[in-house]
């Protein structure tokens, strides 16, 4: 499973984009990239993943760099609900999710 | 439809016991896969089950074990138990398993406490 690379932490204040990136430099090419995050004491939440395409849902958008070796996690509109730590993983085949550190992201108001 | 339920939530044992933890998924979802979280590692992947088989290992020492029954019912075993064994076990489950489709649903976690 590549390795993948997330800043500490990051604040973002309430109602603005939230705009988390993620170095994957060594992912290879079936795997996907994941996006959970963990809200205090809860457990891990998926949010989002992609392949090499952009991709919405309801909760984000990720954008991923035509050569998959980065890609960024946007939150459009963050409430302090979102304060969590983010994790983003790149995934092959298997359920088996290595979690780095994550980003420790702080919505404030 | 029921999330994925973990039992008990809480427990206190001492150096030396043995434990075991249960993981019920949501009803249809056949992988079931453990992670322990501790403050100085993290989240680390412990094993997973696929109807009832084992298909992924971490590194973690023999004292952990687990099984899955034909209800997709989990249970994880950790024996002799050491202080570091402390941690949050987190259960998750899914419906498929290949990662174009993979959304893992994780459970509450049950506390673990070795005093």
């Amino acid at each position: 499973d590549a390795k993948t690379t997330q800043p500490t932490s990051m604040d973002c204040a309430e109602g603005r984009a939230a705009n988390l990136p993620c170095n994957h430099s060594t992912i290879s090419g079936n795997e996907y990239v994941y996006w959970y995050r963990q809200i205090h004491s809860q457990g891990p939440q998926y949010i989002i993943h992609g392949l090499k395409n952009n991709e919405t849902n309801e909760m984000a958008s990720l954008i991923i760099t035509e050569d998959r070796k980065s890609s960024t996690l946007i939150l459009p509109h963050a409430t302090l609900r979102d304060t969590a730590v983010y994790y983003c993983i790149a995934l092959g085949y298997g359920n088996k999710l290595v979690f780095g550190a994550g980003t420790i992201l702080r919505v404030k108001s | 439809k029921a999330g994925v339920t973990q039992t008990p939530r809480y427990l206190i044992k001492t150096r030396g016991q043995q434990v075991t933890l249960s993981c019920s998924p949501i009803s249809g979802h056949r992988s079931v896969s453990w992670y322990q979280q501790t403050p100085g590692q993290g989240l680390q992947f412990l094993f997973e089950y696929f109807s009832e088989t084992q298909r992924n290992k971490g590194n973690f020492p023999g004292r952990f074990s687990g099984r899955q029954f034909s209800n997709s019912r989990s249970e994880m075993n950790v024996s002799t138990l050491e202080l570091g064994d402390s941690a949050l076990y987190l259960c998750a489950s899914s419906l498929r398993t290949d990662p174009s489709y993979n959304e893992q649903f994780f459970g509450p976690g049950t506390r673990l406490t070795v005093l």
